[in-house]
């Protein structure tokens, strides 16, 4: 069981709107920032999202970060079949002194 | 380029040792914090370990007393050691370098398998 809780998966139609919900705790997404990964079959992991809603250079503004209290939302807008992919949160866990990383949600553009 | 690219894995039998080595090619390791995450098959990311610029080092549950992270700053490297290795460490192994409290850059992985 992951310490941060995303649904499993996901799905919507081309050029529709999907959001991702990150569950945390005080301990980790409600004291600290929140990340967020992309990952594509077969490949690494890529950054989409820093502290909380900051999106690195080179990823388009259809990606978009919040936080509010202990749960974070990862939202795609303009769904394209590139975006099909697992995507991850992460926090830092102040309690314990760990990385938490979300079990992923695979998402399937329709 | 920035890049980060593993090595060191391998197949090796339960109760054994391995080390892994992230070499970091564009940029200065040391001044960054640098983590291991690990993924086994068709399952999660799992965070595994973390080193500071300070030195100070940080192991999941799951590792700790049996994996050591540590980096060499005159080979811009980081490395994982891994004893009394167990079936269930079986994974690709990345190293990802922490950029704006994020892990910004990823290598591409190595495949670590623990099988008799």
């Amino acid at each position: 069981q992951s310490v941060l809780t995303q649904p499993p998966s996901v799905s919507a139609a081309p050029g529709q709107k999907v959001t991702i919900s990150c569950s945390g705790s005080s301990s980790n997404i409600g004291n600290n920032y929140v990340s967020w990964y992309q990952q594509l079959p077969g490949t690494a992991p890529k950054l989409l999202i820093y502290e909380n809603q900051k999106r690195p250079s080179g990823i388009p503004d259809r990606f978009s970060g919040s936080k509010s209290g202990t749960s974070a939302t990862l939202g795609i807008t303009g769904l394209q079949t590139g975006d099909e992919a697992d995507y991850y949160c992460a926090a830092w866990d102040s309690s314990l002194s760990v990385l938490v990383f979300g079990g992923g949600t695979k998402l399937t553009v329709l | 380029e920035v890049q980060l690219v593993e090595s060191g894995g391998g197949l090796v039998q339960p109760g054994g040792s391995l080390r892994l080595s992230c070499g970091a090619s564009g940029f200065i390791s040391s001044t960054y914090d640098m983590h291991w995450v690990r993924q086994a098959t068709g399952k999660g990311l799992e965070w595994v370990s973390a080193i500071s610029t300070a030195g100070v080092t940080y192991y999941a549950g799951s590792v700790k007393g049996r994996f050591t992270i540590s980096r060499e700053n005159s080979k811009n490297s980081l490395y994982l050691q891994m004893n009394s290795l167990r079936d269930g460490d079986t994974a690709v192994y990345y190293c990802t370098r922490v950029g704006g409290s994020a892990f910004d850059v990823w290598g591409q992985g190595t495949m670590v398998t623990v099988s008799s």
